[in-house]
């Protein structure tokens, strides 16, 4: 059974640094990734989707990398602001039902 | 162009009684997934339906049942509620397969 796992799992950092957050996954066939922000109480917003075939992808400020030989995903946000304030999650697509696991989120606060 | 929607916003019931929630994919998608969100854990999947057929269902017991209508609305019941079934429960729609949209979720509170 596939397994998501996101590092660290809260973090806090001054508003303009740059940061990383990290997702691994136990099986490595995969059909795509995508990471979501979730705002408290919300649903989930798409930011990225990046296919089993793909390396990267980047949207404004952010880029999400994929190494799917060794489970590995990272989401870069460059020039923190107080409004990615937010939890991030990461999921992945399986190759048989396309249904997402989902790690359990990265809450990121932002200070001003 | 509207995204995915999902009635009520909020709900609160008693342990015993049975709920409906619903969802309204966005315009052409043709897949709905349900999943359930506890509090500070990442969404767990119930149901996927594509074209009114169920194609998954995760591990969620025989209380939790779906459809899916010919407009590609669906509804996600559940029957004989447990204090354990409160949660934020989250609608997704995509085409056949790729990137999934998700609704603003109903949050259930079983009292």
């Amino acid at each position: 059974k596939q397994e998501v796992t996101q590092i660290p799992a809260a973090l806090s950092v001054p508003e303009g640094e740059n940061l990383v957050l990290n997702c691994s996954f136990t099986d490595s066939a995969i059909y795509n990734l995508q990471w979501f922000r979730q705002d408290p109480g919300k649903g989930l917003t798409s930011l990225l989707l990046i296919q089993s075939s793909q390396r990267e992808q980047t949207s404004g400020r952010l880029n999400a990398s994929l190494d799917k030989s060794s489970g590995r995903s990272t989401l870069y946000i460059a020039a923190s602001q107080p409004g990615d304030s937010a939890t991030y999650l990461c999921a992945v697509e399986g190759t048989g039902a396309n249904n997402l696991f989902f790690g359990t989120g990265t809450r990121l606060t932002v200070i001003p | 162009d509207a995204g995915v929607t999902q009635s009520p916003t909020h709900l609160i019931k008693t342990r015993g009684q049975h709920v409906t929630l619903r969802c309204s994919p966005i315009s052409g998608h043709k897949s709905v997934s349900w999943y359930q969100q506890v509090l500070g854990q990442g969404p767990q999947f119930i149901f996927q339906y594509y074209e009114k057929e169920e194609r998954g269902r995760g591990n969620f017991p025989d209380r939790f049942s779906a459809r899916q209508f010919p407009n590609y609305s669906s509804e996600l019941n559940v029957n004989a509620l447990l204090l354990g079934d409160s949660a934020l429960y989250l609608c997704a729609s995509s085409l056949a397969r790729g990137e999934q949209y998700f609704g603003p979720g109903t949050r259930l509170t079983v009292t």
